[in-house]
Protein backbone atom coordinates (compact mmCIF):
# COMPACT_ATOMS: atom_id res chain seq x y z
CA UNK A 1 0.00 0.00 0.00
CA UNK A 2 3.04 2.43 -0.54
CA UNK A 3 1.95 5.52 -1.51
CA UNK A 4 4.60 6.46 -4.07
CA UNK A 5 7.32 3.77 -5.21
CA UNK A 6 10.55 4.38 -6.98
CA UNK A 7 12.74 1.43 -8.78
CA UNK A 8 15.45 0.97 -8.38
CA UNK A 9 16.37 1.99 -4.73
CA UNK A 10 20.08 2.01 -5.93
CA UNK A 11 21.78 2.48 -9.39
CA UNK A 12 25.22 2.17 -9.79
CA UNK A 13 26.63 3.03 -13.96
CA UNK A 14 28.79 3.69 -16.15
CA UNK A 15 29.55 7.45 -17.74
CA UNK A 16 28.36 7.78 -21.27
CA UNK A 17 25.42 4.95 -20.35
CA UNK A 18 21.31 5.58 -20.52
CA UNK A 19 18.94 4.90 -17.41
CA UNK A 20 15.51 4.79 -16.66
CA UNK A 21 14.15 5.44 -12.92
CA UNK A 22 10.40 4.36 -12.95
CA UNK A 23 8.13 6.30 -10.19
CA UNK A 24 4.24 5.45 -9.71
CA UNK A 25 1.87 6.83 -7.56
CA UNK A 26 -1.56 5.27 -5.95
CA UNK A 27 -2.79 8.32 -4.39
CA UNK A 28 -5.03 9.04 -7.00
CA UNK A 29 -2.55 12.64 -7.34
CA UNK A 30 -2.96 14.24 -10.68
CA UNK A 31 0.83 15.85 -10.07
CA UNK A 32 3.94 14.46 -10.35
CA UNK A 33 7.59 15.40 -9.74
CA UNK A 34 11.15 15.03 -10.15
CA UNK A 35 13.64 16.25 -7.61
CA UNK A 36 16.94 15.97 -7.31
CA UNK A 37 19.41 15.72 -4.36
CA UNK A 38 22.62 16.44 -4.01
CA UNK A 39 25.40 15.87 -1.83
CA UNK A 40 25.08 19.40 -0.37
CA UNK A 41 21.40 18.17 0.41
CA UNK A 42 20.14 21.01 -1.72
CA UNK A 43 16.25 19.51 -3.48
CA UNK A 44 16.05 20.79 -6.83
CA UNK A 45 13.12 20.12 -9.02
CA UNK A 46 13.74 19.03 -12.53
CA UNK A 47 10.13 18.59 -13.45
CA UNK A 48 6.42 18.82 -12.72
CA UNK A 49 3.60 17.40 -14.61
CA UNK A 50 0.29 16.74 -14.55
CA UNK A 51 -2.26 15.63 -17.44
CA UNK A 52 -1.99 19.22 -18.78
CA UNK A 53 1.40 21.03 -18.53
CA UNK A 54 5.14 20.08 -18.48
CA UNK A 55 6.98 22.67 -16.31
CA UNK A 56 10.36 21.67 -16.80
CA UNK A 57 13.28 23.93 -14.69
CA UNK A 58 15.17 25.21 -17.57
CA UNK A 59 18.68 24.44 -15.83
CA UNK A 60 17.91 20.88 -16.43
CA UNK A 61 20.34 19.80 -18.96
CA UNK A 62 17.97 17.56 -22.21
CA UNK A 63 19.19 14.61 -21.49
CA UNK A 64 17.17 14.30 -18.46
CA UNK A 65 13.65 13.55 -19.98
CA UNK A 66 10.21 12.65 -18.29
CA UNK A 67 7.78 10.25 -19.55
CA UNK A 68 4.21 9.71 -18.34
CA UNK A 69 2.43 6.25 -19.91
CA UNK A 70 -0.39 7.49 -17.45
CA UNK A 71 -1.20 9.79 -14.49
CA UNK A 72 0.33 7.35 -11.96
CA UNK A 73 3.24 7.03 -13.80
CA UNK A 74 6.00 9.42 -14.39
CA UNK A 75 9.39 8.00 -15.28
CA UNK A 76 13.00 9.59 -15.84
CA UNK A 77 15.15 8.80 -18.69
CA UNK A 78 18.59 10.28 -18.45
CA UNK A 79 20.80 10.03 -21.42
CA UNK A 80 24.65 9.95 -21.54
CA UNK A 81 25.32 9.94 -18.06
CA UNK A 82 28.31 12.07 -16.33
CA UNK A 83 29.60 12.11 -13.22
CA UNK A 84 27.98 15.48 -12.30
CA UNK A 85 25.17 13.26 -12.04
CA UNK A 86 25.56 11.53 -8.87
CA UNK A 87 23.10 12.28 -6.49
CA UNK A 88 19.73 10.64 -4.86
CA UNK A 89 16.83 11.54 -7.38
CA UNK A 90 12.98 11.77 -5.33
CA UNK A 91 9.91 11.61 -7.15
CA UNK A 92 6.95 12.99 -5.56
CA UNK A 93 3.60 13.62 -6.12
CA UNK A 94 0.40 16.24 -4.73
CA UNK A 95 -3.23 16.67 -5.44
CA UNK A 96 -2.77 19.46 -7.95
CA UNK A 97 -1.42 22.28 -8.46
CA UNK A 98 -3.13 25.64 -8.16
CA UNK A 99 -6.54 23.81 -7.21
CA UNK A 100 -8.64 25.82 -4.99
CA UNK A 101 -10.39 22.83 -3.41
CA UNK A 102 -7.30 21.73 -1.97
CA UNK A 103 -6.20 23.93 0.97
CA UNK A 104 -2.62 23.31 0.53
CA UNK A 105 -1.07 21.03 -1.98
CA UNK A 106 1.19 18.73 0.08
CA UNK A 107 3.91 16.87 -1.80
CA UNK A 108 4.45 12.98 -0.91
CA UNK A 109 7.83 11.46 -1.98
CA UNK A 110 9.15 8.07 -2.99
CA UNK A 111 12.06 6.79 -1.21
CA UNK A 112 14.40 7.85 -3.69
CA UNK A 113 16.91 6.29 -6.08
CA UNK A 114 20.70 6.83 -5.47
CA UNK A 115 22.83 7.21 -8.64
CA UNK A 116 26.05 6.39 -8.77
CA UNK A 117 27.97 7.15 -12.07
CA UNK A 118 31.27 5.63 -12.71
CA UNK B 1 16.35 35.72 -7.85
CA UNK B 2 14.77 32.96 -5.92
CA UNK B 3 16.29 32.62 -2.37
CA UNK B 4 15.71 30.27 1.27
CA UNK B 5 18.05 30.68 4.16
CA UNK B 6 18.00 28.32 6.72
CA UNK B 7 21.34 27.57 9.40
CA UNK B 8 22.92 24.76 8.24
CA UNK B 9 23.21 22.78 11.54
CA UNK B 10 21.85 22.99 14.90
CA UNK B 11 22.29 21.18 18.19
CA UNK B 12 19.90 20.62 21.25
CA UNK B 13 19.41 18.84 24.41
CA UNK B 14 16.91 15.80 24.47
CA UNK B 15 14.30 17.63 26.73
CA UNK B 16 14.64 21.13 25.21
CA UNK B 17 13.23 23.28 22.85
CA UNK B 18 14.69 24.63 19.89
CA UNK B 19 13.44 27.10 17.02
CA UNK B 20 14.63 26.66 13.60
CA UNK B 21 14.47 30.10 11.28
CA UNK B 22 13.80 30.40 7.50
CA UNK B 23 14.00 33.57 5.64
CA UNK B 24 12.09 33.45 1.94
CA UNK B 25 12.11 35.05 -1.14
CA UNK B 26 10.03 33.90 -3.74
CA UNK B 27 8.21 34.85 -7.22
CA UNK B 28 5.17 35.23 -5.39
CA UNK B 29 3.90 32.98 -2.46
CA UNK B 30 1.40 30.36 -1.75
CA UNK B 31 2.52 29.26 1.96
CA UNK B 32 5.27 27.88 3.59
CA UNK B 33 6.40 24.31 3.98
CA UNK B 34 8.00 22.45 6.52
CA UNK B 35 9.50 18.93 6.11
CA UNK B 36 11.72 16.61 8.10
CA UNK B 37 14.26 14.04 6.30
CA UNK B 38 16.30 11.17 8.58
CA UNK B 39 18.97 10.63 6.83
CA UNK B 40 18.97 8.35 3.57
CA UNK B 41 15.45 8.47 3.91
CA UNK B 42 12.61 10.86 1.80
CA UNK B 43 11.29 13.92 3.02
CA UNK B 44 7.87 13.97 4.82
CA UNK B 45 5.27 16.40 5.37
CA UNK B 46 5.51 18.63 9.04
CA UNK B 47 3.27 21.87 8.23
CA UNK B 48 1.93 24.45 5.68
CA UNK B 49 1.42 28.17 6.65
CA UNK B 50 -0.24 30.95 4.23
CA UNK B 51 -1.87 32.87 6.74
CA UNK B 52 0.65 35.29 9.62
CA UNK B 53 0.71 33.41 12.78
CA UNK B 54 1.35 30.30 14.53
CA UNK B 55 0.54 26.86 13.65
CA UNK B 56 0.47 24.08 16.44
CA UNK B 57 0.86 20.65 15.55
CA UNK B 58 1.85 18.52 19.47
CA UNK B 59 4.94 18.92 20.05
CA UNK B 60 6.18 20.95 16.91
CA UNK B 61 4.94 24.37 16.14
CA UNK B 62 5.24 27.17 12.56
CA UNK B 63 5.12 30.22 12.57
CA UNK B 64 4.82 32.87 9.91
CA UNK B 65 5.25 36.49 9.17
CA UNK B 66 4.58 37.22 5.14
CA UNK B 67 5.86 40.63 5.92
CA UNK B 68 9.44 40.14 6.99
CA UNK B 69 9.50 36.80 4.71
CA UNK B 70 10.21 34.87 7.97
CA UNK B 71 9.17 31.29 9.19
CA UNK B 72 9.99 29.67 12.10
CA UNK B 73 9.77 26.07 13.18
CA UNK B 74 9.65 25.40 16.68
CA UNK B 75 10.13 22.10 18.51
CA UNK B 76 9.60 21.22 22.00
CA UNK B 77 10.05 18.32 24.56
CA UNK B 78 12.67 17.22 22.02
CA UNK B 79 13.46 13.08 21.63
CA UNK B 80 16.42 11.47 19.93
CA UNK B 81 14.39 10.72 17.15
CA UNK B 82 13.58 14.21 16.11
CA UNK B 83 17.52 14.44 15.04
CA UNK B 84 17.00 14.58 11.30
CA UNK B 85 17.43 17.45 8.82
CA UNK B 86 14.14 19.96 8.59
CA UNK B 87 13.56 21.79 5.14
CA UNK B 88 12.23 25.11 4.81
CA UNK B 89 9.86 25.18 1.26
CA UNK B 90 8.25 28.48 0.07
CA UNK B 91 5.56 27.89 -2.43
CA UNK B 92 5.84 30.60 -5.65
CA UNK B 93 3.63 31.74 -7.69
CA UNK B 94 3.51 28.70 -10.43
CA UNK B 95 3.17 26.84 -7.06
CA UNK B 96 6.56 25.21 -7.31
CA UNK B 97 8.38 24.70 -4.38
CA UNK B 98 11.42 26.34 -3.62
CA UNK B 99 13.57 24.83 -1.21
CA UNK B 100 16.38 25.59 1.22
CA UNK B 101 19.40 23.29 1.89
CA UNK B 102 17.66 22.25 5.16
CA UNK B 103 18.76 22.43 8.56
CA UNK B 104 21.01 19.70 10.16
CA UNK B 105 19.58 19.10 14.28
CA UNK B 106 21.56 17.23 16.32
CA UNK B 107 19.83 16.11 19.27
CA UNK B 108 21.92 15.43 22.31
CA UNK B 109 21.08 13.35 25.81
Amino acid sequence: DTAVSQTPKYLVTQMGNDKSIKCEQNLGHDTMYWYKQDSKKFLKIMFSYNNKELIINETVPNRFSPKSPDKAHLNLHINSLELGDSAVYFCASSQDLGDLSVTYNEQFFGPGTRLTVL
Amino acid sequence: GQNIDQPTEMTATEGAIVQINCTYQTSGFNGLFWYQQHAGEAPTFLSYNVLDGLEEKGRFSSFLSRSKGYSYLLLKELQMKDSASYLCASMDSNYQLIWGAGTKLIIKP
